[in-house]
């Protein structure tokens, strides 16, 4: 079965740190492109960042960049969202999704969590 | 403020056709694909459309999209109690470097 697996969400102070993994199953995971997408609590979906197959070309939306770093590693069919200077706003369900034509998203896993507060 | 501009609300009764719009600029639709998500309370998006008017297989043809210009659509047909969710267009924006998302159409059925 094709599929992917958020972890690693939980509650964080404001300014902490916190890194998610993604594992992914049933796909040549090193022939696709990763993205992470997130979900603040009854608000719409909000693109994240994305890395290539080969971690060649990554892009951050703005209002996570110079904040979160995205890597993967292929050999462990994993994709990973380094997450520091955690703001309340970053609180959401944070998901990972397989790119595939014109950037659409065609695997999505549950969502993991992530809840900044004092 | 979404970059992407959908009605927050669309609603239909059973075997209704609903359409719902999706409109952006010439740096996100009016230079590429369009594709629709529908979002079930509590679970994950899931792909409706991709590359403006593709099924993924097991999307139904009651489903279907269009782009013209720097908007796009996606039209439901035979509406059913179960395509009660909500929808999200998204596109690659040139100008951001980033994928954008529409602000979201809670869809009805009365």
């Amino acid at each position: 079965e094709v599929q992917v697996v958020e972890s690693g969400g939980g509650l964080e102070q404001p300014g902490g740190s916190l890194r998610l993994s993604c594992a992914a199953s049933g796909f040549v995971f090193s022939s696709f492109s990763m993205n992470w997408v997130r979900q603040a609590p009854g608000k719409g979906l909000e693109w994240v960042s994305s890395i290539s197959s080969s971690s060649r070309t990554i892009y951050y939306a703005d209002s996570v960049k110079g904040r979160f770093t995205i890597s993967r590693d292929n050999a462990k069919s994993s994709l990973y969202l380094q997450m520091s200077s955690l703001r309340d706003e970053d609180t959401a369900v944070y998901y990972c999704a397989r790119e595939s034509l014109g950037w659409s998203f065609d695997i999505w896993g549950q969502g993991t969590m992530v809840t900044v507060s004092s | 403020q979404s970059v992407l501009t959908q009605p927050p609300s669309a609603s239909g009764t059973p075997g209704q056709r609903v359409t719902i719009s999706c409109s952006g600029s010439s740096s996100n639709i009016g230079s590429n694909s369009v594709n629709w998500y529908h979002q079930l309370p509590g679970t994950a998006p899931k792909l409706l459309i991709y590359s403006n008017d593709q099924r993924p297989s097991g999307v139904p043809d009651r489903f279907s999209g269009s782009r013209s210009g720097t908007s796009a659509s996606l039209a439901i047909s035979g509406l059913q109690s179960e395509d009660e969710a909500d929808y999200y267009c998204a596109a690659w924006d040139d100008s951001l470097n980033g994928v954008v998302f529409g602000g979201g159409t809670k869809l009805t059925v009365l």
